[in-house]
């Protein structure tokens, strides 16, 4: 079962502007990532943002994350026609019988980045 | 160095067939993961190995999926009696230690067609 519900499910903005993605998930978390996927193939790792953070950077990339409303959101600024894919975001949550973490993704947003 | 590579990238079968697809981890990743893509969809995780033995095969969705890693390298899934429904685009990942703030590495995938 997927557990992140990524918002909106498409976005579309021209070069220059900045993209914001939202991101909700159910249960507790010990950590939060999120991922680019190109053309529905091999997904890139962005940012991981871990349970006891609200904020983090990177270069162009800003993700926030509210564990008390259960969301995150990226922030991709002065976005470029090679940002447009699709970006998940993704749970890490403990397996405790197996002793293990597992990455549960939502469905994603696909951003399109006009030039 | 190299990625994760997995073979073959297109696979057309036809239905009640049996099919293996293979993955090679990045070198001196003990932690391997397999998940599956359905379209429009976030990769649903399968199975988790670490070194040989699979850690934690709660993803797999009945007894026709199966994997294995005898040499704790290079795996394979291997699926029986295909059915339309397996359709999907199925990834690999690895990551160092399979630990929660891991950074997972996908490999391009492979697109299987159940006809």
């Amino acid at each position: 079962s997927q557990q992140g519900e990524e918002d909106p499910q498409a976005l579309s903005i021209q070069e220059g502007e900045n993209a914001t993605m939202n991101c909700s998930y159910k249960t507790s978390i010990n950590n939060l990532q999120w991922y680019r996927q190109n053309s529905g193939r091999g997904l890139v790792h962005l940012i991981l943002i871990r349970s006891n953070e609200r904020e983090k950077h990177s270069g162009r990339l800003r993700v926030t994350l509210d564990t008390s409303k259960k969301s995150s959101s990226l922030l991709i600024t002065a976005s470029r026609a090679a940002d447009t894919a699709s970006y998940f975001c993704a749970t890490v949550v403990a397996n405790s019988g197996a002793g293990s973490y597992q990455l549960t993704f939502g469905k994603g947003t696909k951003l399109s980045v006009i030039p | 160095g190299a990625g994760v590579s997995q073979t073959p990238s297109n696979k057309v079968t036809e239905k009640g067939k049996y099919v293996e697809l293979r993955c090679d981890p990045i070198s001196g990743h003990t932690a391997l993961y397999w998940y599956r893509q359905s379209l429009g969809q976030g990769p649903e995780f399968l199975i988790y190995f670490q070194g040989t033995g699979a850690a934690d095969d709660s993803g797999l969705p009945n007894d026709r999926f199966f994997a294995v890693r005898p040499e704790g390298s290079v795996s394979t899934l291997k699926i029986q009696r295909t059915e339309r429904g397996d359709s999907a685009v199925y990834l690999c990942a690895s990551s160092l230690m399979g630990l929660a703030t891991d950074t997972q590495y996908f490999g391009p995938g492979t697109r299987l067609t159940v006809l």
